[in-house]
C-alpha cells in the first residue's frame, strides 16, 4: 500500500532560524504531492502542489521542493505565526490520497 | 468567495446510533472528498464524489458511506456508530480531476459514547 513518512514529528525553531521538513514516499504512479498548513481546530489549508520530480514551488516563507522519492518543505526565517502543523498528502494513479501523519512546528520569538 | 461549509459543528451520539455529516462545497467545485481525523492520528482517506458518483473509497468498512446531490453538496453517513468511530470529519472539495487541490472545511467533530 502507498506510504507517507513525515519527518520530523515535531520541530522547535527560534523565530529566523531556517530549517526543512521531510516528506517520504512510496506511491504507485505519482498525480500529485501536496503540501498543507493545519491549525489547532481547523481544516488543512492548501499550500503547494507539486507534479513531477524537480519542480519547486514558493510562498512567502515556504518553499516546496520534489524529488521522486521525497519532498522538503523548507522554511525560510520562520515567524511564531508560522506555527502550525504541516502536512504532505499524495494522490496516486488509483486515484487515492493518502496523508503522512505532520510535522508540528513551533517557532519561538 | 465562501469557503466549504460543514454542519455540524459538533455530533454526540451514542454507539450503535447513526450519524449524518453534511458538506458543501466551494461554488463551482465539483468533487468532494471525506476524510476523517482521530486524535493523534493523520488523515484518513474515506470517499471521494464527482458529479454526483462514487468515484473512490479508501479502507473503510461499508457503513461508512455517503452521496453527492445535483449540487455538488455531499452527506457522509455513518451507521452502528462504534466508539472509535469518535474523530474530526473533515470535507474537501475541488475542481474537477484529474489534478486536484483540495480545499478542506472546518470539520465535523463526532463523538460516540
Amino acid at each position: 500500500e502507498d506510504q507517507v513518512t513525515q519527518s520530523p514529528e515535531a520541530l522547535r525553531l527560534q523565530e529566523g532560524e531556517s530549517s526543512s521538513l521531510n516528506c517520504s514516499y512510496t506511491v504507485s504512479g505519482l498525480r500529485g504531492l501536496f503540501w498543507y498548513r493545519q491549525d489547532p481546530g481547523k481544516g488543512p489549508e492548501f499550500l503547494f502542489t507539486l507534479y513531477s520530480a524537480g519542480e519547486e514551488k514558493e510562498k512567502e516563507r515556504l518553499k516546496a521542493t520534489l524529488t521522486k522519492k521525497e519532498s522538503f518543505l523548507h522554511i525560510t526565517a520562520p515567524k511564531p505565526e508560522d506555527s502550525a502543523t504541516y502536512l504532505c498528502a499524495v494522490h496516486d494513479n488509483f486515484n487515492k490520497f493518502y496523508f503522512g501523519s505532520g510535522t508540528k512546528l513551533n517557532v519561538k520569538p | 468567495e465562501a469557503g466549504v461549509t460543514q454542519s455540524p459543528t459538533h455530533l454526540i451520539k451514542t454507539r450503535g446510533q447513526q450519524a449524518t455529516l453534511r458538506c458543501s462545497p466551494i461554488s463551482g467545485h465539483t468533487s468532494v472528498y471525506w476524510y476523517q481525523q482521530a486524535l493523534g492520528l493523520g488523515l484518513q482517506f474515506l470517499l471521494w464524489y464527482d458529479e454526483g458518483e462514487e468515484r473512490n473509497r479508501g479502507n473503510f468498512p461499508p457503513r461508512f458511506s455517503g452521496r453527492q446531490f445535483p449540487n455538488y453538496s455531499s452527506e457522509l453517513n455513518v451507521n452502528a456508530l462504534e466508539l472509535e468511530d469518535s474523530a474530526l470529519y473533515l470535507c474537501a472539495s475541488s475542481l474537477h480531476s484529474p489534478r486536484p487541490e483540495q480545499y478542506f472545511g472546518p470539520g465535523t467533530r463526532l463523538t460516540v459514547t
